[in-house]
């Protein structure tokens, strides 16, 4: 089963800010936070990833709380083309085999 | 530029045939892994190899099978064992204690009719 807990949709008003929440209660102290999106049809593409600090890139940024059991992802001004179902992994290395579960269904309209 | 190609994109083949579906990147990664995904599910884990010459079974492994004989290549076998073979087909790579994530091919969408 997957490590992670995520809602199954959400929907953003294009322009506004997008955030995505994940649970993972059970995140050891040595695993990763990993974010990934899947555009319908596609293969998934790696967003960003984290330990404890937050995290920001040119795609998003990723606020992980003080107690790790948590993590948001943010698309800060979301637009139709971040319409995608997006995945939180947590993952000692990427070279762990991780697992995916469902994921978020982000729509975004507009 | 370097990425990881998957092909075909399709493929249509008849109940009872094997099929291969064909991986290869050019990112000098070390470990490779390939993922069914099924409409409206997560992605879930049918082999990785972590260095040439070996493999690993993933979750779903019955009906499949792999061979690593080149760092580059990591192709996958659907056999007429597998009892629900219609499904999309990811391979992914990464490096040895690389931190940036996967890299995901784009895809192959099987189709057994």
């Amino acid at each position: 089963d997957a490590k992670t807990t995520q809602p199954p949709s959400m929907d953003c008003a294009e322009g506004r800010a997008a955030n995505l929440p994940c649970n993972h209660s059970t995140i050891s102290g040595n695993e990763y936070v990993y974010w990934y999106r899947q555009i319908h049809s596609q293969g998934p593409q790696y967003i960003i990833h984290g330990l404890k600090n937050n995290e920001t890139n040119e795609m998003a940024s990723l606020i992980i709380t003080e107690d790790r059991k948590s993590s948001t992802l943010i698309l800060p001004h979301a637009t139709l083309r971040d319409t995608a179902v997006y995945y939180c992994i947590v993952s000692k290395t990427s070279y762990d085999k991780v697992i995916f579960g469902p994921g978020t269904s982000l729509s975004v309209i507009p | 530029d370097g990425g990881i190609t998957q092909s075909p994109k399709y493929l249509f083949r008849k109940e009872g045939q094997n099929v291969t579906l064909s991986c290869e990147q050019n990112l000098n990664h070390d470990a490779m892994y390939w993922y069914r995904q099924d409409p409206g599910q997560g992605l879930r884990l049918i082999y990785y190899s972590q260095i040439v010459n070996d493999f690993q079974k993933g979750d779903i492994a019955e009906g499949y099978s792999v061979s690593r004989e080149k760092k580059e290549s990591f192709p996958l076998t659907v056999t007429s064992a597998q009892k629900n073979p219609t499904a999309f087909y990811l391979c992914a790579s990464t490096k040895t204690g690389g931190l940036n994530g996967y890299t995901f091919g784009s895809g192959t969408r099987l189709t057994v009719v």
